[in-house]
């Protein structure tokens, strides 16, 4: 079955500093990719998506590019702010009867000024 | 309203007991989906329905768990006698259609604890 794999937190950095949150997946077909982000006390939001391979999803100042080769769908931002404290989770959707998302177990990320 | 709204916020039942959730999904859209969140991990799809139909209820972990959306719009996640294992954050997310990558838009959930 479908699977999502993100690197475990909490990641910890300081303001200004490279993100890069990884994630990697084993789906049937060709599922489209999403970032999800859960600010404290808030819901679910979507941060950014690909739907094809190649395609480059972008929101926010964050980015992720869908690799089919290395089933990969990485999250990067040049240059955090405290504000980017959240958890965020990536998560697939490769259709084929499969109506919802499969999510990763989360990565709390905590940016200190 | 503007968005998902979920009903109650928190909730805690005795083991044994019932409980109704509630989720008013965005005027309009046609799919809604049920979610579980255990503390500390993802969401885990239960059910989806189109509309009044539910097409997947693949998910729901036992026959105790039963959701019904009976005008295509509010829908409502029941579990019966509760157990400890059913603690978690019951997450109901809209769409506007089922067309793949199209956005699903969540609710705040409803905090479950059986005490």
């Amino acid at each position: 079955g479908d699977s999502v794999t993100q690197m475990e937190g909490p990641v910890t950095l300081s303001e200004e500093a490279f993100l890069t949150i990884n994630c990697t997946y084993t789906a049937t077909g060709y599922p489209s990719l999403f970032w999800y982000v859960q600010y404290p006390g808030e819901g679910l939001q979507l941060l950014l998506k690909a739907t094809k391979a190649d395609d480059k999803g972008s929101n926010k100042g964050f980015e992720a590019t869908y690799r089919k080769e290395t089933t990969s769908f990485h999250l990067e931002k040049g240059s955090v702010q405290v504000s980017d404290s959240a958890v965020y989770f990536c998560a697939l959707n490769s259709g084929g009867g499969a109506d919802g998302l499969t999510f990763g177990k989360g990565t709390h990320l905590i940016i200190q000024p | 309203g503007a968005g998902v709204s979920q009903s109650p916020r928190y909730k805690v039942a005795k083991r044994g007991q019932d409980v109704a959730l509630r989720c008013d999904p965005i005027s309009g859209h046609v799919s809604l989906f049920w979610y579980q969140q255990a503390l500390g991990q993802g969401p885990e799809f239960l059910t989806y329905f189109q509309n009044e139909a539910q097409l997947d209820k693949s998910g729901l972990p036992s026959d105790r768990f039963f959701a019904e959306r009976p005008e295509g719009s509010v829908s409502t996640l029941k579990i019966q006698r509760t157990q400890q294992e059913d603690s978690a954050v019951y997450l109901c997310a809209s769409s506007f259609n089922r067309v793949l990558g199209t956005e699903a838009f969540f609710g705040q959930g409803t905090r479950l604890t059986v005490v």
